[in-house]
């Protein structure tokens, strides 16, 4: 999917557990994004990064958590404190905010034991 | 917060039929994208038209963009089953500003 690398495909967590959705980009975009898709809510904007050691709060950012250390890397934590984390999570890149063309890797479908 | 709203929710034709899909926004726009999903995929970028633009094609697709009537429809011309797909509009409102997607449309492309 565009170079952009999303692992595991598939995931599962326990009640009170922490969970690192990785994503990885070899595009050398400077942007990267995390969004939600909840069937029939479309995508909704969890964190984006601008540029390294830089991220913003999205729409729904509570009980997630988010590092860029890397410019190819933007994992995403979903913490115990997200109390629905079962969902389809979608990360993607642009060459920036301004150009923002995304590209978007194949997902993350995330269920609760 | 969704700019984008898509138009119909879904959509069913037969194979070698025209599919005409809309989506209406709220506030003005700098750019407005469109995006294909296959089922149970990352989402692919089809096209882009610009605020200043009417209309665009790629291949198949067709876009325009109504900014007085704060619209834009995708048209896609002799479908094939393998259009069979949700389909997304985006918007941004200019430099530095996020994109915005809709809660997209089902079609669905009979063999």
């Amino acid at each position: 999917d565009g170079g952009i690398t999303q692992s595991p495909k598939y995931l599962f967590r326990k009640e009170g557990q922490n969970v690192t959705l990785s994503c990885e980009q070899n595009l050398n975009h400077d942007a990267m994004y995390w969004y939600r898709q909840d069937p029939g809510q479309g995508l909704r904007l969890i964190y984006y990064s601008q540029i390294v050691n830089d991220f913003q709060k999205g729409d729904i950012a509570e009980g997630y958590s988010v590092s860029r250390e890397k410019k190819e890397s933007f994992p995403l934590t979903v913490t115990s404190a997200q109390k629905n984390p079962t969902a389809f999570y979608l990360c993607a890149s642009s060459l920036g905010i301004a150009k923002n063309i995304q590209y978007f890797g194949a997902g993350t479908r995330l269920s609760v034991l | 917060s969704q700019q984008g709203e898509e138009d119909p929710q879904a959509l069913s034709i037969q194979e070698g039929e025209n599919a005409t899909m809309n989506c209406s926004y709220k506030t003005s726009i700098n750019n407005l994208q469109w995006y294909r999903q296959n089922s149970g995929r990352g989402l692919v970028h089809l096209i882009l038209i610009r605020s200043n633009e009417r209309e665009k094609h790629s291949g198949r697709l067709r876009v325009t963009l109504d900014t007085s009537k704060k619209s834009s429809s995708l048209l896609i011309t002799a479908s094939r089953a393998a259009d069979t797909a949700s389909y997304f509009c985006a918007t941004d409102t200019g430099a530095n500003s996020k994109l915005t997607f809709g809660k997209g449309i089902t079609l669905s492309v009979r063999p």
